[in-house]
C-alpha cells in the first residue's frame, strides 16, 4: 500500500531533550516536506526537500533541522525542543513526474508536546 | 500564491450533494486551484484540481468560473464520512508548498 508513515505518532518530551520524527514514504518520491498544524494558524511548511540531499527553508524553519540522505526517509530534528513547537505535525511527499505529481501524499501525523 | 477565501462552515444532508464554494479573485494566470480535505486531524488528503477546465474525478467535481475569480467543489452524494475540513487552495503547478487557510468545516448530517 501507497503510504507515508510517521514515528511516533504521539511524543511528550521536556525542553532541551534532542528528539527525532521519523517519516518515510514508499512511492519513490523525490519531494518531501514537514508541516505543523496549530489552532488558527493552519498548516505551515517548516522544511521541503526537492530530493536527496536538496532541502530548504519552508516559512517556519526556526529550531528544526532535517535532512535527507535517502530518497524514501526525511527525519524533522528538534535540536532542542521548546514549548513553542508543541504541535502536530505532519509529513508528505509527492512525485515530480508522471500523473502523480500533482498529489501530495500526508502521513497521519505526530502529535508533540513540549512541557 | 493567491489568497483564498471560504465559509467558516456548512451542513449538509447525508446523500444530498455538497456545494463547497471558494473565491480567488486575485488568481494568476499560471496558477492552479487545488482541494485538500482533513478528517479529524488526520493527514489532508487530496481531492482535485483544475486550471479553467471543469474537472472530474471518482471523489468530486471542480467547477472554476469563467473569469477563474471562483471555484465550487462538489461532493455529489456526501456521506457521513465525508464531514471534514476542506481547503482551496491555489498555487503555481507543482510549487514547492500547500498554503493552507481555515477551511470550511463541512457537516454531513443524517
Amino acid at each position: 500500500e501507497a503510504q507515508v508513515t510517521q514515528n511516533p505518532r504521539y511524543l511528550i518530551t521536556v525542553t532541551g531533550k534532542k528528539l527525532t520524527v521519523t517519516c518515510s514514504q514508499n512511492m519513490n518520491h523525490e519531494y518531501m516536506s514537514w508541516y505543523r498544524q496549530d489552532p488558527g494558524l493552519g498548516l505551515r511548511q517548516i522544511y521541503y526537500s526537492m530530493n536527496v540531499e536538496v532541502t530548504d527553508k519552508g516559512d517556519v524553519p526556526e529550531g528544526y533541522k532535517v535532512s535527507r540522505k535517502e530518497k524514501r526517509n526525511f527525519p524533522l530534528i528538534l535540536e532542542s525542543p521548546s514549548p513553542n513547537q508543541t504541535s502536530l505535525y505532519f509529513c508528505a511527499s509527492r512525485a515530480s513526474s508522471g500523473r502523480a505529481k500533482n498529489e501530495q501524499f500526508f502521513g497521519p501525523g505526530t502529535r508533540l508536546t513540549v512541557l | 500564491d493567491a489568497k483564498t477565501t471560504q465559509p467558516p462552515s456548512m451542513d449538509c444532508a447525508e446523500g444530498r450533494a455538497a456545494n463547497l464554494p471558494c473565491n480567488h479573485s486575485t488568481i494568476s494566470g499560471n496558477e492552479y486551484v487545488y482541494w485538500y480535505r482533513q478528517i479529524h486531524s488526520q493527514g489532508p488528503q487530496y481531492i482535485i484540481h483544475g486550471l479553467k477546465n471543469n474537472e472530474t474525478n471518482e471523489m468530486a467535481s471542480l467547477i472554476i468560473t469563467e473569469d477563474r475569480k471562483s471555484s465550487t467543489l462538489i461532493l455529489p452524494h456526501a456521506t457521513l464520512r465525508d464531514t471534514a475540513v476542506y481547503y482551496c487552495i491555489v498555487r503555481v503547478k507543482y510549487g514547492n508548498k500547500l498554503v493552507f487557510g481555515a477551511g470550511t468545516i463541512l457537516r454531513v448530517k443524517s
